[in-house]
């Protein structure tokens, strides 16, 4: 299982861009690039998802340069209530590999 | 469309019992699975069911338990609960256990042993 790196927490402002990045270096040939979101006391929730460039949502954006080695989560526009834990996992399209998660990026929006 | 069900919400038991929680996934997902989430461990898988068979386990110990019934609800168990066992349990489903389809968490059992 590739493993993943990720600051341990952010803050921002409100109705700023926040970018979290996730080092993924060991990926492999089937891996996909999953990014979810949990409150306390809540189970994750899956925000986006991509194998490579970008993929957009209407929450969020995800950019995967060419060599896969990394990703960048992007949120426009946070708000306090974007205030939450967020994982970044690799997995494969396989059934076999369950997600492991790592410990994720506390993102404190400030007013 | 229901989402992932897990009952009960919250539970408080002595150390010694044991308990078993219940997950009901989205309907016509057919993979299960399980994880404990603590402040010093964060999320930790348990094990994963696909079609009433364990696909996948984890790194705990034999006093967890867990089984997946013919319409793919599942439930775990654990047996003379201890102190550490303390936590927020987690079931996630997928439609086929496989992390491109993405999985659907419900929002846990909150344990407490005391």
């Amino acid at each position: 299982l590739a493993k993943t790196t990720q600051p341990i927490s952010m803050d921002s402002y409100e109705g700023q861009e926040v970018n979290i990045t996730c080092s993924h270096n060991n990926i492999a040939t089937n891996d996909y690039i999953t990014w979810y979101q949990q409150f306390p006391s809540q189970g994750p929730r899956f925000i986006i998802q991509g194998y490579k460039t970008k993929v957009t949502n209407e929450v969020a954006s995800l950019f995967i340069p060419a060599d896969r080695k990394s990703s960048t989560l992007s949120l426009p526009r946070v708000s306090l209530s974007d205030t939450a834990v967020y994982y970044c996992l690799v997995g494969a399209d396989s059934g076999n590999t369950p997600l492991v998660f790592g410990k994720g990026t506390r993102l404190s929006v400030i007013a | 469309k229901a989402g992932v069900t897990q009952t009960p919400r919250y539970l408080i038991k002595t150390r010694g019992q044991q308990v078993t929680l219940s997950c009901s996934p989205i309907s016509g997902h057919r993979s299960v699975s399980w994880y404990q989430q603590t402040p010093g461990q964060g999320l930790q898988f348990l094990f994963e069911y696909f079609s009433e068979t364990q696909r996948n386990k984890g790194n705990f110990p034999g006093r967890f338990s867990g089984r997946q019934f013919s319409n793919s609800r599942s439930e775990m168990n654990v047996s003379t609960l201890e102190l550490g066992d303390s936590a927020l349990y987690l079931c996630a489903s997928s439609l086929e256990g496989i992390q491109a389809y993405g999985y659907t968490f419900g929002s846990g059992t909150r344990l407490t042993v005391v």
